[in-house]
């Protein structure tokens, strides 16, 4: 079963403009974790933030969290060309497995 | 480098064939996972390994099997139970617990019945 859901489902955004994916999830967690995927490639981790911590930032990439909403937020500032691909959220509802969203699917055009 | 080596990148199958797909690891990770990717969706989890010699059956584990001989090795075979095996298939490890700690993927194997 699939606990996160990003939205939305696709977003086509200009070089140079701030991208924001949404993620909602149903149960409690432990953390919540945040991967893009290239086109025809594995998946690559981009940040953690645990249910006690608000929100973290890593070079262009924030991230929220709200346990109350049970949501999360990946904001990536001043996109590039680059940042093109598909964005997931994924939740730990116990220590050994990650459940994962179906991704939302970024277009940056240069 | 370190990382996940998952080969083949490509792989067909035939009716009635089982095909194995191999997952090497050299990030000396204890955690190895499968899962299945289909067009449009997220990942589904269909094994994982804590442990040498130990697994477990992920969320859609039929008409797989897998085994978990060396740390660093997690192959996963594609039974002929498995009638719909046309997938984007990954590996992941990580250094604990899978749910606790990121995830390193492999660049995957797209399995096609021939």
């Amino acid at each position: 079963s699939q606990q996160g859901e990003e939205d939305p489902q696709a977003l086509s955004i200009q070089e140079g403009e701030n991208a924001t994916m949404n993620c909602s999830y149903k149960t409690s967690i432990n953390n919540l974790q945040w991967y893009r995927q290239n086109s025809g490639r594995g998946l690559v981790h981009l940040i953690l933030i645990r249910s006690n911590e608000r929100e973290k930032h890593s070079g262009r990439l924030r991230v929220t969290l709200d346990t109350s909403k049970k949501s999360s937020s990946l904001l990536i500032t001043a996109s590039r060309a680059a940042d093109t691909a598909s964005y997931f959220c994924a939740t730990a509802q116990n220590p050994n497995k990650l459940v994962f969203g179906a991704g939302t699917i970024l277009r940056v055009k240069s | 480098d370190g990382g996940i080596t998952q080969s083949p990148k490509y792989l067909f199958r035939k009716e009635g064939q089982n095909v194995t797909l191999s997952c090497e690891q050299n990030l000396n990770h204890d955690a190895m996972y499968w899962y299945r990717q289909d067009p449009g969706q997220g990942l589904r989890l269909i094994y994982y390994s804590q442990i040498v010699n130990d697994f477990q059956k992920g969320d859609i584990a039929e008409g797989y099997s897998v085994s978990r001989e060396k740390k660093e090795s997690f192959p996963l075979t594609v039974t002929s139970a498995q009638k719909n095996p046309t997938a984007f298939y990954l590996c992941a490890s990580s250094r604990g617990q899978g749910g606790n700690q990121p995830q390193h993927f492999g660049d995957g194997t797209r399995l096609s019945i021939l």
